[in-house]
């Protein structure tokens, strides 16, 4: 299995609170993104990375902010959490642009 | 606009039986095809790529390419209960990450 891990795997917070959820890999591939997944609408893109300090946003990036200081390391953070942002959150990583995508366990996020 | 189109199913096949799951998309620029599995309460895991036309073959799994007609399928051979799980079709072309169908539910019947 690719060396991906992200943290927490759950978590509960109150609206207006900031979160934080991080992606860790071990493969040292160039490509990270984040994806949420959500019932009827399938895996959507948030934010990508295609190097430490380069990111791009997704079809779905508002409310959200990432940041890639080392190739290891992608953070998500929403900014002021909303219930319209509980979902589960992948990290998945990649060679290249065009090759397959791993992905990690899964962060459940509730907000209440 | 990018767009990976799944029929959500659910499909049921009985075991042993060839489940057939479709995926069309939108672009003509699409360059790499891929099929993940989906178990509830997991995270997606690749089990085919396909970059060129024609077959793929990888033990039960087959996955087919028509640029043409801007399709790709993945047939599942001798299907098994444990093959029960969502499948997601996932599209790029050069310089975009990975565009996601939403995904076909199949259920293998004992």
């Amino acid at each position: 299995d690719a060396g991906i891990t992200q943290s927490p795997r759950h978590k509960v917070t109150e609206t207006g609170t900031p979160v934080t959820l991080r992606c860790h890999q071990t493969e040292n591939h160039r490509y990270m993104y984040w994806y949420r997944q959500d019932p009827g609408h399938g895996l959507r893109l948030i934010h990508y990375s295609y190097g430490v300090k380069d990111t791009d946003k997704g079809e779905v990036s508002d409310g959200y902010s990432v940041s890639r200081s080392k190739t290891e390391d992608f953070l998500l953070t929403l900014e002021s959490a909303t219930s319209s942002q509980t979902s589960v959150y992948f990290c998945a990583i990649s060679e290249t642009q065009n090759t397959e995508a791993f992905f990690g366990q899964g962060t459940r996020l509730t907000v209440v | 606009q990018k767009e990976v189109e799944q029929n959500s199913g659910p499909l049921s096949v009985p075991e042993g039986a060839i489940a057939s799951l479709n995926c069309t998309y939108s672009d003509r620029g699409s360059q790499s095809f891929f099929w993940y599995r989906q178990y509830s309460g997991k995270s997606p895991e690749l089990i085919m790529s396909i970059y060129s036309n024609g077959d793929k073959e990888d033990g039960r799994f087959t996955a087919q390419l028509n640029k043409a007609s801007q399709y790709v399928s993945l047939l599942i051979r001798d299907s098994q209960p444990s093959d029960s799980a969502t499948y997601l079709c996932a599209v790029n072309i050069w310089s975009t990450p990975l565009v996601f169908g939403k995904g076909t539910r199949l259920s293998v019947i004992a």
